[in-house]
């Protein structure tokens, strides 16, 4: 069974450190990965796909990688600002259907 | 194009009483299921559908029932609420599910509180 983790549940830094979310998951076998950001009380925004034949996807200053035989997945955030704050979650495409993390919490102090 | 939009945006029931969560999309998605999503935890799925006239069940799928008439719209049927239904309970549609280039697009959420 699919499982997927995010380390750690919580995370805050000051403003215009780079920063590394973390995910992880069991089973390779995996069609994509997603990873969305979630703002308190709001719906889900899609930030990146990876295909399971990609290595990375960038957009803006967000970086997210993907190491299928070591079951990981990491998205990086460059310059980080108080905008970035919210939670982001992953969730592994598997076996049709999507499997999710419990997100990290990020905070970014002024 | 709206997307995945869902009604009601909040819903309060009584135990007991039942309702039915609307989902709709205007991308031509084969794929389209539910999720719930609970404070600490990631989201769960509760039913999904493969094209019309096609559902099958996610892992919570108790206390709640689906149907696919139509390509464009599958509502999520709660029978009789309790207050373990309390959630935010989101839509999602993509083009497929088994492909590596999909991406799933989602619904505003409803959150629903079950008194």
């Amino acid at each position: 069974k699919q499982e997927v983790t995010q380390i750690p549940a919580a995370l805050s830094v000051p403003e215009g450190e780079n920063l590394v979310l973390n995910c992880s998951f069991t089973d390779s076998a995996i069609y994509n990965l997603q990873w969305f950001r979630q703002d308190p009380g709001k719906g889900l925004t899609s930030l990146l796909l990876i295909q399971s034949s990609q290595r990375e996807q960038t957009s803006g200053r967000l970086n997210a990688s993907l190491d299928k035989s070591s079951g990981r997945s990491t998205l990086y955030i460059a310059a980080s600002q108080p905008g970035d704050s919210a939670t982001y979650l992953c969730a592994v495409n598997s076996n049709y259907q999507l499997i999710w993390g419990a997100g990290t919490k990020l905070i970014i102090k002024p | 194009n709206a997307g995945v939009t869902q009604t009601p945006k909040f819903q309060v029931l009584k135990t007991g009483q039942s309702m039915t969560l609307q989902c709709a999309q205007d991308m031509n998605h084969e794929y389209m299921s539910w999720y719930r999503q609970d404070p600490g935890m990631g989201l769960r799925l509760i039913h999904y559908s493969v094209g019309a006239g096609i559902t099958d069940q996610g892992e919570v799928p108790n206390g709640y029932n689906v149907s696919r008439s139509t390509t464009e719209d599958f509502p999520l049927r709660l029978l009789s609420a309790a207050p373990s239904q309390t959630s935010v309970y989101f839509c999602a549609s993509s083009y497929s599910i088994g492909a590596s280039y999909n991406e799933q697009f989602f619904g505003p959420g409803t959150r629903l509180t079950v008194l």
